[in-house]
């Protein structure tokens, strides 16, 4: 069974960074892509990126190039999104979610992670 | 990139149907056989119930049923139920130039 657990709840200041790390197991961890998602207060869902594990290369949205980072760990089956320069409108629920499709997207998440609060605030 | 254009609130009795517009444009609705839905219940992460435009995950009621038509395409879910109070939402695969995912502003499902 795929299960995706993310990190807990964070606080940060504005111009600060946050890193928010999803561990998979239940799967090939190296075999599907896992893209982040975010969920601002009462808000609908917006696409960060995805990252695939064998190897790593990431594609981010034009929106958060430049403030966004994803890695991930294949020793731990961990995947990692780091966001910087942090303003309050970056305050948000942050969900991992996988992609089904091996080696590749289709661009649709069967699993997601519980999401990660991250509250930005002076 | 806007958002796909969801209706922001639908509501049906129990039983009865209802169907949720997404729409789009040629660059991503219309040019692509790449849009999902999401149910959201309050509090917790989202599920599919569609993907790739009208196929259901296993374990998806046969309830919920997609379709698409030019830059829209359609959630329709037939046989209320309470439990299907939810926020729904679409997204897309964005091509051309573009290797990235949208997602419509959301639908709150209200069932009477």
């Amino acid at each position: 069974q795929v299960h995706l657990v993310q990190s807990g709840a964070e606080v940060k200041r504005p111009g600060a960074s946050v890193k928010v790390s999803c561990k998979a197991s239940g799967y090939t961890f190296n075999k599907y892509y896992i893209h982040w998602v975010r969920q601002a207060p009462r808000q609908g869902l917006e696409w960060m990126g995805v990252i695939n594990p064998t190897g790593g290369k990431t594609t981010y949205a034009q929106k958060f190039q430049g403030r966004v980072t994803m890695t991930r760990d294949t020793s731990t089956s961990t995947v990692y999104m780091e966001l910087s320069s942090l303003r309050s409108g970056d305050t948000a629920v942050y969900y991992c979610a996988r992609d089904p499709v091996g080696g590749g997207t289709n661009f649709w998440f069967d699993s997601w992670g519980q999401g990660t609060l991250v509250t930005v605030s002076s | 990139q806007s958002a796909l254009t969801q209706p922001a609130s639908v509501s049906g009795s129990l039983g009865q149907s209802i169907t949720i517009s997404c729409t789009g444009t040629s660059s991503d609705v219309g040019s692509y056989n790449l849009v999902s839905w999401y149910q959201q219940h309050p509090g917790k992460a989202p599920k599919v119930i569609i993907y790739e435009g009208s196929k259901r995950p296993s374990g998806v009621s046969n309830r919920f049923s997609g379709s698409k038509s030019g830059n829209t395409a359609s959630l329709t879910i037939s046989g209320l139920q309470a439990e299907d109070e939810a926020d729904y939402y679409c997204c897309s695969y964005v091509g051309s130039n573009i290797f990235h995912v949208i997602f419509g502003g959301g639908t709150n499902l209200t069932v009477l």
